[in-house]
């Protein structure tokens, strides 16, 4: 079974307009993390926001909120007034075991490809 | 502040042949790992490291080698390249945390193809 599942392949958002990229994730681990990327097509990776099982609340940055439904098991990213350069990919990733200083590993969904119209 | 250094960038070779990725970190990071890119498939884990001397495999470890021998640097080494072998490779590290854990750092990574 997918760790991490990212449903929406492409999205499209008109720009100044707010979007939100779903990923829902499957554990039993009760102390976990939840990490966004974007990736821009020049390749790199890049770090956006954190999300972690025990936060009581939901993570912000700048632009960027996560939407933590822990019952749905679900951690969404909202961007808000999206801008032309926010097209891109971007990948939700879990990491398990957090507390107990367990594995680094990060797991990733299989990505959403955004697009903002002008 | 270099983060994490790939070299190469770009790689083409034939069925057969034998390379090694570069990787080297300067953020005197414990964990090192890397990653295959296909598309369609995000992300997927190859093998890791959580300090010099200690490796291990991840996802999808078949066809490759891994050693660690400083803390530094984490190099690749493909044996013997397959087609099944073309992809972006990434390599990422972080510190090791009991507490609130730091993100994955990524380098910019290597694109492969094997003919």
């Amino acid at each position: 079974a997918q760790k991490i599942t990212q449903t929406q392949p492409g999205m499209f958002v008109q720009e100044k307009e707010a979007v939100t990229l779903d990923c829902t994730y499957d554990t039993s681990d009760p102390s976990y993390g939840l990490f966004w990327y974007k990736q821009p097509s020049s390749g790199e990776m890049i770090f956006l926001i954190y999300q972690g099982s025990y936060d009581q609340q939901n993570a912000t940055e700048g632009r960027y909120s996560l939407n933590f439904q822990k019952a749905r098991k679900s951690a969404n990213l909202v961007i808000s007034a999206s801008q032309l350069g926010d097209s891109a990919m971007y990948f939700c990733a879990m990491r398990e075991g957090i507390t107990q200083g367990g594995s680094e590993k990060l797991v990733f969904g299989k990505g959403t490809k955004l697009t903002v119209n002008p | 502040n270099a983060g994490v250094t790939q070299t190469p960038k770009f790689q083409v070779l034939k069925t057969g042949q034998s390379m090694t990725l570069q990787c080297a970190q300067d953020m005197n990071h414990e964990y090192m790992s890397w990653y295959r890119q296909d598309p369609g498939m995000g992300l997927r884990l190859i093998h890791y490291s959580v300090g010099a001397g200690i490796t291990d495999q991840g996802e999808v470890p078949n066809g490759y080698n891994v050693s660690r021998s400083t803390t530094e640097d984490f190099p690749l080494r493909l044996l013997s390249a397959a087609p099944s072998q073309t992809s972006v490779y990434f390599c990422a590290s972080t510190l090791i945390s009991g507490g609130v854990p730091s993100p994955l750092h990524f380098g910019n990574g290597t694109r492969l193809t094997v003919t």
